[in-house]
């Protein structure tokens, strides 16, 4: 079983949008949570991280549900410069573990 | 100058050829890391470095050949590589091995090996 799993997408969305991803975890043990955002051929680069009792920049809102083992990332009123690959990253013990990415793009 | 550094961004080699990446960080960091990024595929943990010494090596082959000099600096030494080998390679430093505070990625290097 993967580490941690995301749903590829891609999302197409037209502007104004709402739009949430979800990615799971498998270990328990899992101590931190992470979204970053990936342009297209660039380097990740963190967008925010998740706490259990959910948290907001803007228009975004990450949410940790620990029992489930899975965190969300919700995006209001999406702009066109939001389209990008969402990675969802964990950490257990020294490891970061990575999603595969969710591909989003906010049509005109 | 600041951040992760990368070169070359790209790079196009023969199965028979040698060659090394390069990474260089400016943040004051203690780990750097090599990743592999392939296409429909999760970013690859492949070498992780703390104060010089290597960490962690999630089974690279060895025809991929770390070093890491000082603690700014780390390279990835490349010789008869395979065409499935094609990938960015994104380096990545923290202030501490496995600590998500700071952690920053080079632009990375395209490799294309034919």
């Amino acid at each position: 079983r993967k580490e941690v799993e995301q749903d590829p997408g891609p999302f197409n969305v037209p502007e104004g949008a709402t739009v949430a991803f979800n990615c799971t975890y498998s270990n328990s043990a899992s101590q931190s949570f992470f979204w970053y955002r990936q342009d297209c051929r660039k380097e990740p680069k963190l967008l925010m991280s998740v706490y259990s009792s959910g948290n907001e920049d803007g228009r975004f809102t990450a949410q940790l549900n620990r029992a489930s083992q899975y965190i969300s990332l919700l995006i209001r009123d999406s702009k066109l410069s939001d389209s990008a690959t969402y990675l969802c990253v964990v950490t257990t013990g020294n490891q970061f573990y990575f999603g595969t990415g969710t591909s989003l793009t906010v049509i005109p | 100058e600041t951040g992760v550094t990368q070169t070359p961004r790209h790079l196009v080699m023969g199965m028979t050829n040698k060659k090394s990446l390069k990474c260089e960080q400016h943040l004051g960091h203690n780990a750097m890391y090599w990743y592999k990024q392939s296409a429909k595929k999760p970013l690859e943990l492949m070498f992780v470095y703390s104060l010089e010494e290597r960490v962690e090596n999630n089974s690279v082959p060895s025809r991929f050949s770390p070093e890491c000099p000082n603690s700014s600096h780390l390279f990835l030494h490349l010789h008869t590589l395979q065409p499935e080998d094609s990938a960015l390679y994104l380096c990545a430093s923290s202030q501490v091995a496995g600590r998500a505070y700071g952690y920053t990625f080079g632009s990375g290097t395209r490799l294309t090996v034919v």
